[in-house]
């Protein structure tokens, strides 16, 4: 079965630092893949997406994904965090042959000034 | 403002006392979703509707009902809840099922106690 692999379950950062999230999927194809955050209080929001094309996505906020076929991740990236990035972030990946959308367990982030 | 929303915010209630919890969306989107969110599990999938009168199980649909009479909205039912549903409930919206990314509500927290 199709899964969706976020191994950290919680980050912890300074401000200003760079920050990589992983995510990893199990699916013999290439999936659709996405990253949304989720605010304290707040649904999710979508930073991006990739579907094909350019492997190195950019979203908003200033996030940015890598996807590497070979690793089977779209690991999520930003230069420097803000204390305003402290979230939770979900990896999700829909397949071409099901359509179902898979999220990943979550990945929580805390931003230490 | 396009939104999806969700009410009530928070719902406290007791075992076995039939409640509903209601979406609406204002964006047209044919692709309504729930969704309940606990931890360490992600977000799992109850229930789904690709369109009017067209609804469907999504992972965890047992407890659970739901009803698509309009496009735009799209009510979570439970019948007779019990403790184990207690949880954080999304509903979100989509112009169509897979590739289209989805738009949350702010979410509904439902203890039952």
């Amino acid at each position: 079965a199709q899964s969706v692999t976020q191994p950290d379950i919680h980050i912890t950062v300074s401000e200003g630092a760079s920050l990589e999230l992983r995510c990893n999927y199990s699916y013999g194809a290439t999936p659709y893949l996405f990253w949304y955050v989720q605010s304290p209080g707040q649904g999710l929001q979508l930073l991006l997406k990739y579907f094909s094309g350019d492997t190195l996505v950019q979203g908003i906020k200033g996030f940015e994904a890598e996807f590497k076929r070979s690793q089977s991740s779209f690991n999520l990236r930003k230069p420097s965090v803000h204390w305003s990035d402290a979230a939770e972030y979900f990896c999700a990946v829909v397949t071409y042959n099901t359509d179902k959308l898979i999220f990943g367990t979550g990945t929580r982030l805390q931003v230490f000034p | 403002e396009a939104q999806v929303t969700q009410n009530p915010r928070y719902l406290i209630t007791v075992t076995g006392k039939k409640l509903t919890v209601t979406c609406s969306q204002n964006m047209n989107h044919e692709y309504m979703s729930w969704y309940r969110q606990d931890p360490g599990l992600g977000l799992r999938q109850i229930y789904y509707s690709m369109n009017v009168e067209v609804t469907d199980k999504g992972d965890v649909p047992e407890g659970y009902k739901v009803s698509r009479k309009e496009k735009r909205n799209f009510p979570l039912i439970l019948e007779s809840p019990s403790p184990n549903q207690t949880s954080l409930y999304f509903c979100a919206s989509s112009l169509s099922r897979g590739n289209s990314p989805l738009h949350f509500g702010n979410g509904t927290r439902l203890t039952v106690t």
